[in-house]
C-alpha cells in the first residue's frame, strides 16, 4: 500500500496570507489527524477528522481549520497567517478501531514545511 | 496541568552498548502509550505500543516497559547501531472519544557512535 502523501512538501507564504495543505491518507483509512511540530512547541495535535467529520480538536486558534472528503482526503488551512505558523505540517491516518489491531497505530505522512515571511 | 516528559538532552552511547530512554507522564492514566521514532525532516514511524495490563514488550532489538505506578515508561535498544541515531518520541493517546488525539513527549535524540 501506498503511504500517507502531503502536498505540497515545502511552501513559502507571507504574513497575512493563507495557505491550504493537502493530505492523502492510506488506502482504507478513515480517520486523518493533523499535527504541527516546531523545535519550540514539538509536535502538537491540530485536529483529526474522521468520516468527513471532526472528531477532536487541539488547543489551537480558529485560524487554523480543516475538513475531510469523502475518499477520505483532508486538507488543513490556515488563515491570516502569522511568523509562528512556520512549522512542519505533519498528517497522519489510522484503520478504524476494531478492525485492526494495531488501530491505534498513526502512519505519518512526510509532512509540508511552511516558512512565513 | 498534563504533561509527557522525555530526556530532552541528546542521548550518546557507544554501538554495540543499549540505549535506555526515558518517558514520564502525569495526570494521565493511559489505556496504552507508544514509541515513535523520528529522522530528521522525515515524519514519525511507529515502532511499538504497550497497553496499561502490559509490563514488557518487545520487538527485535527493541523492548519497552511501562509503569502505571510510576507513570512511567523505558524504551530500549539492545545492540545499539549508528542507523539507530534518531529522535525517539513517546505518545498517549488523550482522546475522549473512540478517535486519535496522541500528545507526544518533546522527543529523546540519541546519537550511537561507532
Amino acid at each position: 500500500k501506498a503511504g500517507v502523501t502531503q502536498t505540497p512538501r515545502y511552501l513559502i507564504k507571507t504574513r497575512g496570507q493563507q495557505v491550504t495543505l493537502s493530505c492523502s491518507p492510506i488506502s482504507g483509512h478513515r480517520s486523518v489527524s493533523w499535527y504541527q511540530q516546531t523545535p519550540g512547541q514539538g509536535l502538537q495535535f491540530l485536529f483529526e477528522y474522521f468520516s468527513e467529520t471532526q472528531r477532536n480538536k487541539g488547543n489551537f486558534p480558529g485560524r487554523f481549520s480543516g475538513r475531510q472528503f469523502s475518499n477520505s482526503r483532508s486538507e488543513m488551512n490556515v488563515s491570516t497567517l502569522e511568523l509562528g505558523d512556520s512549522a512542519l505540517y505533519l498528517c497522519a491516518s489510522s484503520q478504524p478501531r476494531g478492525l485492526d489491531l494495531a488501530q491505534e497505530t498513526q502512519y505519518f505522512g512526510p509532512g509540508t514545511r511552511l516558512l512565513v515571511l | 496541568s498534563q504533561k509527557i516528559e522525555q530526556n530532552s538532552e541528546a542521548l550518546n552511547i557507544q554501538e554495540g552498548k543499549t540505549a535506555t530512554l526515558t518517558c514520564n507522564y502525569t495526570n494521565y492514566s493511559p489505556a496504552y502509550l507508544q514509541w515513535y521514532r523520528q529522522d530528521p525532516g522525515r515524519g514519525p514511524v511507529f515502532l511499538l505500543l504497550i497497553r496499561e495490563n502490559e509490563k514488557e514488550k518487545r520487538k527485535e532489538r527493541l523492548k519497552v516497559t511501562f509503569d502505571t505506578t510510576l507513570k512511567q515508561s523505558l524504551f530500549h535498544i539492545t545492540a545499539s547501531q549508528p542507523a539507530d541515531s534518531a529522535t525517539y518520541l513517546c505518545a498517549l493517546d488523550i482522546s475522549p472519544n473512540a478517535g486519535n488525539m496522541l500528545t507526544f513527549g518533546g522527543g529523546t535524540r540519541l546519537m550511537v557512535k561507532p
